[in-house]
Protein backbone atom coordinates (compact mmCIF):
# COMPACT_ATOMS: atom_id res chain seq x y z
CA UNK A 1 0.00 0.00 0.00
CA UNK A 2 1.26 3.31 -1.01
CA UNK A 3 2.28 6.09 1.98
CA UNK A 4 2.76 9.75 2.13
CA UNK A 5 4.85 11.48 4.95
CA UNK A 6 4.70 15.20 5.67
CA UNK A 7 7.30 15.14 8.16
CA UNK A 8 6.84 18.56 9.55
CA UNK A 9 3.24 19.72 11.17
CA UNK A 10 3.92 23.19 11.08
CA UNK A 11 6.43 25.22 9.70
CA UNK A 12 7.26 29.17 10.37
CA UNK A 13 9.29 31.30 8.65
CA UNK A 14 9.28 35.38 7.67
CA UNK A 15 8.06 36.75 4.47
CA UNK A 16 10.71 36.99 1.60
CA UNK A 17 12.61 33.66 2.89
CA UNK A 18 12.28 30.35 1.22
CA UNK A 19 10.42 28.14 2.10
CA UNK A 20 10.85 24.03 1.73
CA UNK A 21 7.47 21.69 2.62
CA UNK A 22 8.72 18.52 2.63
CA UNK A 23 7.08 15.63 1.14
CA UNK A 24 8.43 11.84 1.05
CA UNK A 25 6.29 8.71 -0.41
CA UNK A 26 6.61 5.18 -0.34
CA UNK A 27 4.84 3.20 -3.43
CA UNK A 28 6.46 0.31 -5.53
CA UNK A 29 5.32 1.54 -8.83
CA UNK A 30 5.35 4.66 -10.93
CA UNK A 31 3.22 7.29 -8.71
CA UNK A 32 0.83 10.60 -9.58
CA UNK A 33 1.99 13.15 -6.95
CA UNK A 34 0.33 16.42 -6.33
CA UNK A 35 0.02 19.52 -4.01
CA UNK A 36 -3.38 20.71 -2.48
CA UNK A 37 -3.57 23.80 -0.54
CA UNK A 38 -6.30 24.47 1.90
CA UNK A 39 -6.79 28.14 2.98
CA UNK A 40 -8.35 29.66 6.05
CA UNK A 41 -11.76 29.54 5.92
CA UNK A 42 -11.49 28.17 2.16
CA UNK A 43 -12.11 24.82 0.18
CA UNK A 44 -8.85 22.33 -0.22
CA UNK A 45 -7.86 22.92 -3.79
CA UNK A 46 -5.27 21.77 -6.16
CA UNK A 47 -1.96 23.41 -6.04
CA UNK A 48 0.04 21.79 -8.72
CA UNK A 49 0.73 18.42 -9.81
CA UNK A 50 4.01 16.63 -10.95
CA UNK A 51 3.10 15.63 -14.26
CA UNK A 52 2.41 19.18 -15.01
CA UNK A 53 5.59 20.14 -13.95
CA UNK A 54 4.24 23.88 -13.55
CA UNK A 55 4.54 26.78 -11.35
CA UNK A 56 1.54 28.09 -9.41
CA UNK A 57 1.97 31.25 -7.34
CA UNK A 58 5.49 31.03 -7.46
CA UNK A 59 5.85 27.15 -6.36
CA UNK A 60 7.47 24.72 -7.77
CA UNK A 61 7.86 21.28 -7.18
CA UNK A 62 9.87 17.81 -8.63
CA UNK A 63 9.31 14.95 -8.45
CA UNK A 64 12.56 12.63 -7.31
CA UNK A 65 12.12 9.15 -7.61
CA UNK A 66 15.55 8.34 -6.48
CA UNK A 67 14.73 9.92 -2.98
CA UNK A 68 11.39 9.24 -3.26
CA UNK A 69 10.18 12.87 -2.56
CA UNK A 70 8.24 15.57 -3.90
CA UNK A 71 8.97 19.03 -2.15
CA UNK A 72 7.04 21.71 -2.38
CA UNK A 73 9.47 24.82 -2.91
CA UNK A 74 9.10 28.59 -3.27
CA UNK A 75 12.23 31.09 -3.33
CA UNK A 76 10.32 34.37 -1.51
CA UNK A 77 7.44 33.27 1.27
CA UNK A 78 4.41 35.49 0.55
CA UNK A 79 2.40 36.45 3.80
CA UNK A 80 -0.82 35.26 1.28
CA UNK A 81 0.71 31.39 1.37
CA UNK A 82 0.26 30.98 5.21
CA UNK A 83 -2.56 27.73 4.81
CA UNK A 84 -2.56 23.85 5.24
CA UNK A 85 -0.35 21.99 2.60
CA UNK A 86 -1.41 18.51 1.67
CA UNK A 87 1.09 16.42 -0.57
CA UNK A 88 -1.02 13.64 -2.46
CA UNK A 89 -0.08 10.78 -4.11
CA UNK A 90 -2.52 8.27 -6.92
CA UNK A 91 -1.11 4.97 -7.65
CA UNK A 92 -1.33 4.84 -11.63
CA UNK A 93 -4.35 3.18 -12.87
CA UNK A 94 -5.86 4.96 -9.67
CA UNK A 95 -7.04 2.05 -7.80
CA UNK A 96 -7.39 3.31 -4.20
CA UNK A 97 -8.00 6.87 -4.87
CA UNK A 98 -5.75 9.47 -3.64
CA UNK A 99 -3.68 8.95 -0.19
CA UNK A 100 -3.04 12.39 1.35
CA UNK A 101 -0.34 12.89 4.13
CA UNK A 102 -1.17 14.28 7.11
CA UNK A 103 -0.52 18.28 5.95
CA UNK A 104 1.84 20.77 7.34
CA UNK A 105 0.53 24.02 8.26
CA UNK A 106 2.83 27.06 7.31
CA UNK A 107 3.02 30.42 8.77
CA UNK A 108 4.82 33.16 6.94
CA UNK A 109 5.62 35.91 9.82
CA UNK A 110 5.68 39.12 8.41
CA UNK B 1 -20.03 28.20 -12.40
CA UNK B 2 -21.44 27.08 -8.76
CA UNK B 3 -19.29 25.05 -6.96
CA UNK B 4 -19.52 21.53 -5.62
CA UNK B 5 -22.03 21.66 -2.29
CA UNK B 6 -22.39 19.12 0.23
CA UNK B 7 -25.79 18.98 2.57
CA UNK B 8 -26.36 19.22 5.05
CA UNK B 9 -22.51 21.18 6.72
CA UNK B 10 -23.01 19.96 10.29
CA UNK B 11 -25.24 16.81 11.14
CA UNK B 12 -25.41 15.47 15.01
CA UNK B 13 -25.97 11.71 15.17
CA UNK B 14 -26.60 9.13 17.79
CA UNK B 15 -24.33 6.01 17.73
CA UNK B 16 -26.31 3.51 16.56
CA UNK B 17 -28.47 5.83 14.01
CA UNK B 18 -27.71 5.52 10.58
CA UNK B 19 -26.69 8.94 8.48
CA UNK B 20 -26.92 9.97 4.55
CA UNK B 21 -25.01 12.70 3.15
CA UNK B 22 -25.09 14.31 -0.35
CA UNK B 23 -22.71 15.89 -2.25
CA UNK B 24 -23.89 18.32 -5.79
CA UNK B 25 -21.05 18.38 -8.24
CA UNK B 26 -20.36 20.86 -10.37
CA UNK B 27 -22.22 20.99 -13.63
CA UNK B 28 -21.21 18.17 -16.57
CA UNK B 29 -18.81 16.61 -13.75
CA UNK B 30 -19.47 12.94 -13.86
CA UNK B 31 -16.74 12.05 -11.51
CA UNK B 32 -17.77 12.05 -7.42
CA UNK B 33 -14.97 11.18 -4.75
CA UNK B 34 -15.61 11.16 -0.81
CA UNK B 35 -13.18 11.82 1.66
CA UNK B 36 -13.27 11.68 5.56
CA UNK B 37 -11.00 14.20 7.35
CA UNK B 38 -10.49 13.39 11.18
CA UNK B 39 -7.11 14.78 13.25
CA UNK B 40 -6.16 11.57 13.85
CA UNK B 41 -6.50 9.23 10.07
CA UNK B 42 -5.98 13.37 8.37
CA UNK B 43 -7.93 13.02 4.73
CA UNK B 44 -8.65 9.00 3.79
CA UNK B 45 -10.07 8.06 0.62
CA UNK B 46 -13.57 6.64 0.99
CA UNK B 47 -14.25 5.64 -2.67
CA UNK B 48 -15.23 7.48 -6.19
CA UNK B 49 -17.89 6.90 -8.35
CA UNK B 50 -18.08 8.20 -12.29
CA UNK B 51 -21.43 7.61 -14.21
CA UNK B 52 -23.34 5.97 -11.54
CA UNK B 53 -20.51 3.51 -10.79
CA UNK B 54 -18.51 2.62 -7.69
CA UNK B 55 -14.98 2.64 -9.20
CA UNK B 56 -12.44 2.51 -7.10
CA UNK B 57 -12.96 2.25 -2.90
CA UNK B 58 -10.58 2.51 0.24
CA UNK B 59 -10.15 0.75 3.25
CA UNK B 60 -13.70 1.38 5.18
CA UNK B 61 -15.88 -1.14 6.34
CA UNK B 62 -18.82 -1.99 4.75
CA UNK B 63 -21.13 0.39 6.60
CA UNK B 64 -19.75 2.94 4.70
CA UNK B 65 -21.68 2.72 1.21
CA UNK B 66 -22.67 4.91 -1.63
CA UNK B 67 -24.09 5.70 -4.80
CA UNK B 68 -24.69 8.14 -7.84
CA UNK B 69 -27.09 9.54 -9.43
CA UNK B 70 -27.99 9.97 -13.27
CA UNK B 71 -27.48 13.83 -12.35
CA UNK B 72 -24.20 12.61 -10.81
CA UNK B 73 -24.99 13.76 -7.53
CA UNK B 74 -23.88 11.55 -5.27
CA UNK B 75 -24.79 10.45 -1.70
CA UNK B 76 -22.50 8.41 0.98
CA UNK B 77 -24.49 6.37 3.83
CA UNK B 78 -23.42 5.20 7.22
CA UNK B 79 -24.80 2.75 8.92
CA UNK B 80 -25.02 1.62 12.88
CA UNK B 81 -22.84 4.78 13.35
CA UNK B 82 -19.88 4.40 15.54
CA UNK B 83 -18.33 7.24 18.01
CA UNK B 84 -15.01 7.03 15.69
CA UNK B 85 -17.33 8.09 12.72
CA UNK B 86 -17.09 12.02 14.02
CA UNK B 87 -15.85 13.31 11.26
CA UNK B 88 -15.59 15.94 8.22
CA UNK B 89 -16.53 13.98 5.05
CA UNK B 90 -15.91 15.48 2.35
CA UNK B 91 -16.60 15.36 -1.87
CA UNK B 92 -14.89 16.12 -4.45
CA UNK B 93 -15.56 16.31 -8.33
CA UNK B 94 -14.17 16.13 -11.57
CA UNK B 95 -15.08 15.80 -14.96
CA UNK B 96 -13.41 12.60 -15.49
CA UNK B 97 -12.55 9.44 -13.69
CA UNK B 98 -8.89 10.44 -12.87
CA UNK B 99 -7.21 14.04 -11.53
CA UNK B 100 -3.92 13.31 -13.04
CA UNK B 101 -5.26 13.14 -16.66
CA UNK B 102 -5.84 17.28 -16.85
CA UNK B 103 -9.31 16.90 -14.54
CA UNK B 104 -8.80 18.64 -11.12
CA UNK B 105 -10.90 17.30 -8.51
CA UNK B 106 -12.84 20.15 -7.21
CA UNK B 107 -13.67 19.56 -3.44
CA UNK B 108 -17.29 21.00 -1.88
CA UNK B 109 -16.79 22.46 2.07
CA UNK B 110 -17.45 19.40 4.03
CA UNK B 111 -20.17 18.22 6.07
CA UNK B 112 -19.60 18.06 10.09
CA UNK B 113 -20.35 14.44 11.00
CA UNK B 114 -20.99 14.70 15.46
CA UNK B 115 -21.60 11.61 17.01
CA UNK B 116 -22.60 11.53 20.46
Amino acid sequence: AQRVTQPEKLLSVFKGAPVELKCNYSYSGSPELFWYVQYSRQRLQLLLRHISRESIKGFTADLNKGETSFHLKKPFAQEEDSAMYYCALRARGGADGLTFGKGTHLIIQP
Amino acid sequence: KAGVTQTPRYLIKTRGQQVTLSCSPISGHRSVSWYQQTPGQGLQFLFEYFSETQRNKGNFPGRFSGRQFSNSRSEMNVSTLELGDSALYLCASSFGQSPSKGNEQYFGPGTRLTVT
